[in-house]
């Protein structure tokens, strides 16, 4: 079956650059949700879209926007980068419909900045 | 504040035992529990779920119990095998004002399982 697909699924980035990550729900999936996890920490969660609209924010930097697009996929864009914002970033997403629907996880992608 | 709670950071058990891992949150809006599993550098994958209407949910090897009254959640896994060894996350789940759900996540219990 297919899954939620992230790229890339490694990138370097200097600080001070710009990174956008790309992700692809489940096809049929209707919401997605990014998360933040850092080095030994749990993850943390960003933002998330439902129809191509924001839904929720969590902490999510200033420095980071978020789209959901027409085809269900969604961008992070991150400004500015800080040696700080070096993390797996992960992606997420479910079908609306019910409560309690299971959210499914990409395989992440890895950040770093030097 | 840590709306949910994993405080053991790690466990270790023989193969063929039982592991068991626990869970306390906070926040009595949650309503869905979640477990997941993790292995480095790859994205959490679903393990199992409970809904607050319910106390138990068993799926082969793995259950987890839920204390509504405690706010407290177990993942039982029976029995035991050295590929269970990973990072293991629950997760509750509620309803945000905006009408959205999110995932709060704990901050995981690494097990292993000796063999």
């Amino acid at each position: 079956a297919a899954g939620v697909i992230q790229s890339p699924r490694h990138l370097i980035k200097e600080k001070r650059e710009t990174a956008t990550l790309k992700c692809y729900p489940i096809p049929r999936h209707d919401t997605v949700y990014w998360y933040q996890q850092g080095p030994g920490q749990d993850p943390q969660f960003l933002i998330s879209f439902y129809e191509k609209m924001q839904s929720d924010k969590g902490s999510i930097p200033d420095r980071f926007s978020a789209q959901q697009f027409s085809d269900y996929h969604s961008e992070l864009n991150m400004s500015s980068l800080e040696l700080g914002d070096s993390a797996l970033y992960f992606c997420a997403s479910k079908l609306r419909g019910y409560f309690g629907n299971t959210i499914y996880f990409g395989e992440g992608s890895w950040l770093t900045v030097v | 504040d840590q709306q949910v709670k994993q405080n053991s950071p790690s466990l270790s058990v023989q193969e063929g035992r039982i592991s068991i891992l626990n869970c306390d949150y906070t926040n009595s809006m949650f309503d869905y529990f979640l477990w997941y599993k993790k292995y480095p550098a790859e994205g959490p994958t679903f393990l199992i779920s409970i809904s607050s209407i319910k106390d138990k949910n068993e799926d082969g090897r793995f259950t987890v119990f839920l204390n509504k009254s405690a706010k407290h959640l177990s993942l039982h896994i029976v029995p035991s095998q050295p590929g269970d060894s990973a990072v293991y996350f629950c997760a509750a789940s509620a309803y945000s004002q905006g009408g959205s759900e999110k995932l709060v996540f704990g901050k995981g219990t690494k097990l292993t399982v000796n063999p």
